[in-house]
């Protein structure tokens, strides 16, 4: 099956730092990325669509500013948490969609577990 | 807004079917997902099937759709140790939005 990378798998930094994740489909182009954040013993909470070359879509209640969300080529797509907060620690997932619209297969990343200390 | 809801926890023995359930409430969805996570991992995508299709048969994993209900169920025979697991429904419109359930963590017991 197709393959979606993500890096690092866990990361653990100071508050006030950022931190970037990269998301990588290795196998396939993907022209939407997704960003999820899953916070213990929870559901995925989508909190942006990323499309190679445009501006990502963001949730409501997510912070652009807090979340920068770049999607440079159509097998990357990257997630700065800027300025870190304890209360960003949480469990980030990738995914990229082979296809297009609701046909297209979802392939997630490992995760990028953040903990800010 | 769209809802998905599925049941916490499941608990089988090893050898038994296990059976998890999920209900959503968008009837313009298209398409329908199981994925399964396991511990400090992404998702990984069991199966998926249409919305004009009531059944789906892939070896040990049967998915049955009653779309009147919206209801949607994962059947796993024969359930080993290593299906313990997380395991999310999903489902996904017209659009690239989808709306992933709570998660049912299934324990498989020896």
């Amino acid at each position: 099956g197709a393959v979606v990378s993500q890096h690092p798998s866990w990361v653990i930094c100071k508050s006030g730092t950022s931190v970037k994740i990269e998301c990588r489909s290795l196998d396939f182009q993907a022209t939407t990325m997704f960003w999820y954040r899953q916070f213990p013993k929870q559901s995925l909470m989508l909190m942006a669509t990323s499309n190679e070359g445009s501006k990502a879509t963001y949730e409501q209640g997510v912070e652009k500013d807090k979340f920068l969300i770049n999607h440079a080529s159509l097998t990357l797509s990257t997630l700065t948490v800027t300025s870190a907060h304890p209360e960003d620690s949480s469990f980030y997932i990738c995914s990229a969609q082979r296809g297009p619209g609701a046909a297209g297969e979802l392939f997630f990343g490992e995760g990028s577990r953040l903990t800010v200390l | 807004g769209e809802d998905v809801e599925q049941s916490l926890f499941l608990s089988v023995r090893e050898g038994d079917s296990s059976v998890i359930n999920c209900t959503y409430t968008d009837s313009s969805s298209t398409y329908l997902y199981w994925y399964k996570q396991e511990p400090g991992a992404g998702l990984q995508l069991l199966t998926y099937i249409f919305s004009n299709m009531d059944m789906k048969q892939d070896q040990r994993l049967t998915v049955l759709l009653n779309k009147k209900d919206k209801h949607l169920s994962l059947r796993i025979a024969d359930t080993q140790t290593g299906d313990s697991a997380i395991y999310f429904c999903a489902v996904a419109s017209g659009t690239y939005k989808y709306i992933f359930g709570t998660g049912t963590r299934l324990k498989v017991l020896a």
